[in-house]
């Protein structure tokens, strides 16, 4: 069965960047899938982030895109978020997801 | 951006008892290609988001026959009949025919 793991840290400072990695076990991300980031704030407002395909292209929330990259390391069957410029508007926790399979998630609070 | 508006905001539920969640867009959901990509999800308290209907009414692999989805274009339905205490939590629609993809705000079932 896939399974999505979310690992980065929890704590980042505001101005500098967070990075996430999502690693999959299961199911190659290169087979099929848009593999996507999303995050949950404070209280239930979720908010897609992005998302790269199985070829490699990527989507991004238009809110986000000057800020944001997703990109992959397939042969360890990974993927990445960066966002960078983070604010405290941006602690939430943040999930990896194949739409129908998601990771636990992992909480990033921004603070000095 | 696509605006979905879920209602009610919360849900006070007996065992055994029936809900029904509303999903309304802000426009129209059919995609070019025919499809109409809104989805519901359930996160129980603790957990990462689950998968519960794909594309307006279709159940996923292991959804019980208690929830159905239904509606079209612009508005739609999640019913759970027989509530049962694993049914519990936030349940959220998303709507993946526009960019960027979106949420509704959530519906919060518990029990009465």
């Amino acid at each position: 069965e896939i399974q999505l793991q979310e690992s980065g840290p929890g704590l980042v400072k505001p101005s500098q960047s967070l990075s996430l990695t999502c690693s999959v076990t299961g199911y190659t991300i290169t087979s099929g899938y848009d593999w996507s980031w999303i995050r949950k704030f404070p209280g239930n407002k979720m908010e897609w982030m992005g998302y790269i395909s199985y070829s490699g292209s990527t989507n991004y929330n238009p809110s986000l895109k000057s800020r944001i990259s997703i990109t992959r390391d397939t042969s360890k069957n990974q993927f990445f978020l960066q966002l960078n410029s983070v604010t405290t508007e941006d602690t939430a926790t943040y999930y990896c997801a194949r739409g129908d399979f998601w990771g636990p998630g992992t909480m990033v609070t921004v603070s000095s | 951006d696509v605006v979905l508006t879920q209602t009610p905001v919360s849900l006070l539920i007996s065992l055994g008892g029936q809900a029904s969640i509303s999903c309304r867009s802000s426009q129209s959901l059919v995609h070019s290609n025919g499809n109409t990509y809104l989805h519901w999800y359930l996160q129980k308290p603790g957990q990462s988001p689950q998968l519960l209907i794909y594309q307006v009414s279709n159940r996923f692999s292991g959804i019980p026959d208690r929830f159905s989805g239904s509606g079209s274009g612009t508005d739609f339905t999640l019913k759970i009949s027989r509530v049962e205490p694993e049914d519990l939590g936030v349940y959220y629609c998303l709507q993946r025919t526009h960019n960027p993809n979106t949420f509704g705000a959530g519906t919060k079932l518990e029990l009465k």
